[in-house]
């Protein structure tokens, strides 16, 4: 059974640092991995789509690396914003073809 | 296409009540899912239908829990008899199904308060 587990569940930052969010994932055979952004009270807003042929995706100041083998992903903020407080999650797609997401962490960026 | 659309946003009911949410996918995605999050934790499988058929429903999903999907468009989710700890957050997604990129995409979700 997959399970995905994020470290830290809480982070807080000053604005403009630079950070790393960890996703660790049991089963190596997945489809691809997605990272998603959710506001309180609200769904889930994609983020990156890594596929599982992939070592790394980029959008803007986000950037997510896959290590399939060692079951690893990392998010790397750079340049933090407090517009960028939110919970981050991971989730993992593989054979069963649906979504294992981690219990997320909560970043907290202060001005 | 404005993204996955759940209505209603927010639903209290009494319990023992029934309650039903619907979910309008992206248009072109064959793939809907439906999941349950709970404060603090990341959202849970419930079902998930390919076109019309429903394909797997997880041992979360009870007898009182049913969902449909008529002509592969939009889905309901119906829970009947509506208990205390079924309040949470419950969120639809689609995809295009393709073997290389499955990018789920997700509703603003229905938050269901059972008192």
């Amino acid at each position: 059974k997959q399970e995905v587990t994020q470290i830290p569940a809480a982070l807080s930052v000053p604005e403009g640092e630079n950070l790393v969010l960890n996703c660790s994932f049991t089963d190596s055979a997945i489809y691809n991995l997605q990272w998603f952004r959710q506001d309180p009270g609200k769904g889930l807003t994609s983020l990156l789509l890594i596929q599982s042929s992939q070592r790394e995706q980029t959008s803007g100041r986000l950037n997510a690396s896959l290590d399939k083998s060692s079951g690893r992903s990392t998010l790397y903020i750079a340049a933090s914003q407090p517009g960028d407080s939110a919970t981050y999650l991971c989730a993992v797609e593989g054979g069963a073809q649906k979504l294992v997401f981690g219990q997320g962490t909560r970043l907290t960026i202060n001005p | 296409d404005t993204g996955v659309s759940q209505d209603p946003r927010h639903k209290i009911t009494k319990r023992g009540q029934n309650v039903t949410f619907r979910c309008d996918p992206i248009s072109e995605h064959n793939r809907l899912y439906w999941y349950r999050q709970t404060l603090g934790q990341g959202p849970e499988f419930l079902t998930y239908f390919q076109n019309e058929a429903q394909l797997e429903k997880s041992r979360l999903l009870s007898d009182r829990f049913s969902a449909e999907r008529p002509k592969g468009s939009f889905s309901t989710l119906e829970i009947q008899r509506t208990e205390q700890g079924d309040s949470a957050m419950y969120l639809c997604a689609s995809t295009l199904a393709r073997r290389l990129n499955t990018e789920a995409f997700f509703g603003q979700g229905t938050r269901l308060t059972v008192v």
